[in-house]
């Protein structure tokens, strides 16, 4: 089993709509939770955190579920400027030497 | 602030040629790392520091070697470029603490030949 699964998608939705995305990860000691976007051809950068109650930035709502190691990203009113790719990352197996383990990600187009 | 900075954007060589690429942060992390993406593959870690004067390998660590040179630079060295190594490279810095965001340079996009 990979450490971190995503579906690659694309997702290809119209502006407006919900969009969601999942992610798996393996290791049960991992300690912390993020999603990256990565636009085309740039590097990735910080979302969201993860929190273990859940957290909302506006249109954004991220979700983790500890037991089934399982971590949701939902996205609402969907904006053509939110067309990117999302990562999912998971960091720690321990001590301070964890790294960040990062997903393939998912590919969001959102067209007009 | 510049945050991450890397030298160059592009580069290409051929085949056992050697180079080194540069990456420097100005947020006072203690952590560093070397990543290569590659289509379909995601991020792979390369190398990484966690502190000046330490290093360790990562996922992909064969062909490559890297020198954390102070606080600030943490640089990356192909010494003989095989085609396989043609990739994105980032580098990346983390302050301490598990929910620390960790910012990535704008990329070197290597082409070997």
């Amino acid at each position: 089993r990979k450490e971190v699964e995503q579906d690659p998608g694309p997702f290809n939705v119209p502006e407006g709509a919900t969009v969601a995305f999942n992610c798996t990860y393996s290791n049960s000691a991992s300690q912390s939770f993020f999603w990256y976007r990565q636009d085309c051809r740039k590097e990735p950068k910080l979302l969201m955190s993860v929190y273990s109650s859940g957290n909302e930035d506006g249109r954004f709502t991220a979700q983790l579920n500890r037991a089934s190691q399982y971590i949701s990203l939902l996205i609402r009113d969907s904006k053509l400027s939110d067309s990117a790719t999302y990562l999912c990352v998971v960091w720690g197996y321990g001590g301070s030497q964890g790294n960040l383990i990062f997903g393939k990600g998912t590919k969001l187009s959102v067209k007009p | 602030n510049a945050g991450v900075t890397q030298t160059p954007k592009f580069q290409v060589l051929k085949t056992g040629q050697s180079m080194t690429l540069q990456c420097a942060q100005d947020m006072n992390h203690n952590s560093m790392y070397w990543y290569r993406q590659d289509p379909g593959m995601g991020l792979r870690l390369i190398y990484y520091s966690a502190s000046e004067g330490t290093t360790d390998k990562g996922e992909v660590p064969n062909g490559y070697n890297v020198s954390r040179l102070n606080k600030r630079e943490f640089s990356l060295r192909l010494e003989s470029a095989a085609p396989s190594q043609t990739s994105v490279y980032f580098c990346a810095s983390k302050g301490e603490g598990s929910y620390n965001e960790q910012f990535f340079g704008p990329g070197t996009r290597l082409t070997v030949l």
